[in-house]
Order: structure tokens, then C-alpha cells, then sequence
């Protein structure tokens, strides 16, 4: 079975922070996202990875940034946190895009808080 | 309009009926078509993936799928209490996925 591990199920943090978000997929998998799920707004992408040190802004990027240094690990970081930013954050991963027809698989997701 | 459109629920029936849930997509070149579900407070998880147009039955799951309607739907069979949750259809083209909104369903006893 695929495992999509995101680093922290909660986690409360201050207006003006610097916050890293940790996603590690053990299934060798090329692409990799993150998104996040407001109610009444459905998913939304704010990243994704096709390949280490690749990236490309997904809907909604304003205020974010990511980090993929190893094929495994997807890393959302939000420069300077706001409370507009307080939401459930999750990360999937995807086999290759060239030819794939392969569904995403999501880790448990980080619900955070700004305060 | 939106790319992937879904019923916009909630939707609740009774225990043992069957449920249905469709989706609408807008792009012709889209390839491969996902149902997830998700429980109140948890991540998604897949349930059903269907590549071409027809039927494919899991257990009491059915997915249906017709390309020149751009219609998707997922047919879910002597529901049960714990069916009850949001259901998110996901359209796949080039390797990024399109999801919808979701439907809200609630099975009740």
C-alpha cells in the first residue's frame, strides 16, 4: 500500500511565522502535491513536483513556496504565516505523468491553525 | 463553469437503498476518472478508478462511466451507515487531477 506521510496532524502557530509542512511518500513516486481544504471550497492546489527540484504553481501559490530536494519529500512552507492561511493542508503523490493514468494517494493531512 | 461538477447535495437515504452520485467534466481530453471518499475530519481515500466508458462493479460499489457524455457517476449498493460521507470525483488529464467539490451523503437507519 502506498503511505503518504505528513509530519504533523496539528499544529498551532503564530501570525508572521515561518512554517514548514512535511510530506514523505515511501512508494518511490515521481509527482507530488499539496492542497488545501476549506468548507464551502473543495480542494485546492497550491503546489506540485513532477521531479526532484521541480515545481509549478498550482491555483492558488500566493504566500507559499516548496522544497523538493529528495524524490521522497515535499516540503510547503509558508514564509510569513497569516490567519487567512489557518486551514487543513494535505499532500498526495502521484506515479510518473508520462503516459500515467494513476490516481493520487493522500497523506492524513496537517490541520493548522494561525493565531 | 466549473472543470469537474458534482451533485450539490447533501444527499441522505435510507439504509440498504442505493445512493447515486454523478460527475460532470468539461474536458474532452481528460483520461481517467476517480471517486474518493472522505470521512468528516480525514484525508480522502480512494474507492474507485475507471478508465473507460462502461460499468466496473467493486464489492457494492459500481462506477459508470460515458466519454461522450463527460458524465461519471458512482452507484453504491445496500448503503450503510457508514457510507455516510463526502464523496469527491477527481478527473485526471496529464498527470494533474481535477477535483470536485464533493457530495455529502447521509445514510440513515
Amino acid at each position: 500500500d502506498v503511505k503518504v506521510t505528513q509530519s504533523s496532524r496539528y499544529l498551532v502557530k503564530r501570525t508572521g511565522e515561518k512554517v514548514f509542512l512535511e510530506c514523505v511518500q515511501d512508494m518511490d513516486h515521481e509527482n507530488m502535491f499539496w492542497y488545501r481544504q476549506d468548507p464551502g471550497l473543495g480542494l485546492r492546489l497550491i503546489y506540485f513536483s513532477y521531479d526532484v527540484k521541480m515545481k509549478e504553481k498550482g491555483d492558488i501559490p500566493e504566500g507559499y513556496s516548496v522544497s523538493r530536494e529528495k524524490k521522497e519529500r515535499f516540503s510547503l512552507i509558508l514564509e510569513s504565516a497569516s490567519t487567512n492561511q489557518t486551514s487543513m493542508y494535505l499532500c498526495a503523490s502521484a506515479r510518473d505523468r508520462v503516459g500515467s493514468n494513476q490516481p493520487q494517494h493522500f497523506g492524513d493531512g496537517t490541520r493548522l491553525s494561525i493565531l | 463553469q466549473k472543470e469537474v461538477e458534482q451533485n450539490s447535495g447533501p444527499l441522505s437515504v435510507p439504509e440498504g437503498a442505493i445512493a447515486s452520485l454523478n460527475c460532470t467534466y468539461s474536458d474532452r481530453g481528460s483520461q481517467s476518472f476517480f471517486w474518493y471518499r472522505q470521512y468528516s475530519g480525514k484525508s480522502p481515500e480512494l474507492i474507485m478508478s475507471i478508465y473507460s466508458n462502461g460499468d466496473k462493479e467493486d464489492g457494492r460499489f459500481t462506477a459508470q462511466l460515458n466519454k461522450a457524455s463527460q458524465y461519471v457517476s458512482l452507484l453504491i449498493r445496500d448503503s450503510q451507515p457508514s457510507d455516510s460521507a463526502t464523496y469527491l470525483c477527481a478527473v485526471l488529464n496529464a498527470g494533474k487531477s481535477t477535483f470536485g467539490d464533493g457530495t455529502t451523503l447521509t445514510v440513515k437507519p
